[in-house]
């Protein structure tokens, strides 16, 4: 399996309260992804990282920022949580060839009250 | 822009029924395509890969082949059993974009006894 851990893997806080989501990887890739999956969307890219420091937007980032200070740890934070955010995310690694597939994290279940 | 199509779900057969799911893709230049499979509470897993034209992916007695005239790589099994119950994703990547992918939305597969 590829070495990837999310922490922590479920979640229950209140509307309003930030929470960070943290994503560690110890194959090195460059590559790493934050996606949501919610039942009718299948999953949905977040923000995504192509080396330290390096992130951008994905197709649903409203609500969300990243950072990434170290090639091994992806962290997103919802600085003001909303129950729309209530969700499973996941967080995916990869290599540098596109021939390469993502490697994904066992999830994170948020729950927003 | 890209894009995967799937068939829809949810599909049940019976244990040792044929297996076909559909996926179709739009996406310009020559993109590696994935299968993933998702088994409850756990993260997307590569369940096979074709990287060109005519290429067959194969694990577990699934199968698809790259058809890049028809732009499809639709996922077979010959005899499914209860174990492969699961949501599964069609997928495609290329070379360029930050290495993401673009994902269908999901079919969900139950096999019954």
């Amino acid at each position: 399996d590829a070495g990837i851990t999310q922490s922590p893997r479920h979640k229950v806080t209140e509307t309003g309260t930030p929470v960070t989501l943290r994503c560690h990887q110890t194959e090195n890739h460059r590559y790493m992804y934050w996606y949501r999956q919610d039942p009718g969307h299948g999953l949905r890219l977040i923000h995504y990282s192509y080396g330290v420091k390096d992130t951008d937007k994905g197709e649903v980032s409203d609500g969300y920022s990243v950072s990434r200070s170290k090639t091994e740890d992806f962290l997103l934070t919802l600085e003001s949580a909303t129950s729309s955010q209530t969700s499973v995310y996941f967080c995916a690694i990869k290599d540098g060839d596109s021939n390469q597939p993502q490697h994904f994290g066992d999830g994170t279940r948020l729950s927003i009250l | 822009g890209d894009s995967v199509t799937q068939m829809e779900g949810p599909v049940t057969l019976s244990e040792e029924a044929c297996l076909t799911i559909n996926c179709t893709y739009t996406a310009t230049g020559y993109p590696s395509l994935f299968w993933y499979v998702q088994y409850p509470g756990e993260g997307l897993q590569l369940l096979l890969k074709a990287t060109k034209a005519d290429d067959k992916g194969s694990n577990k007695g699934f199968e698809a082949t790259y058809r890049k005239e028809t732009t499809s790589f639709h996922l077979e099994k010959g005899s499914v059993q209860v174990s492969d119950s699961a949501v599964y994703f069609c997928a495609l990547s290329r070379n360029t974009n930050a290495g993401k992918s673009t994902f269908g939305d999901g079919t969900t597969l139950t096999v019954k006894p």
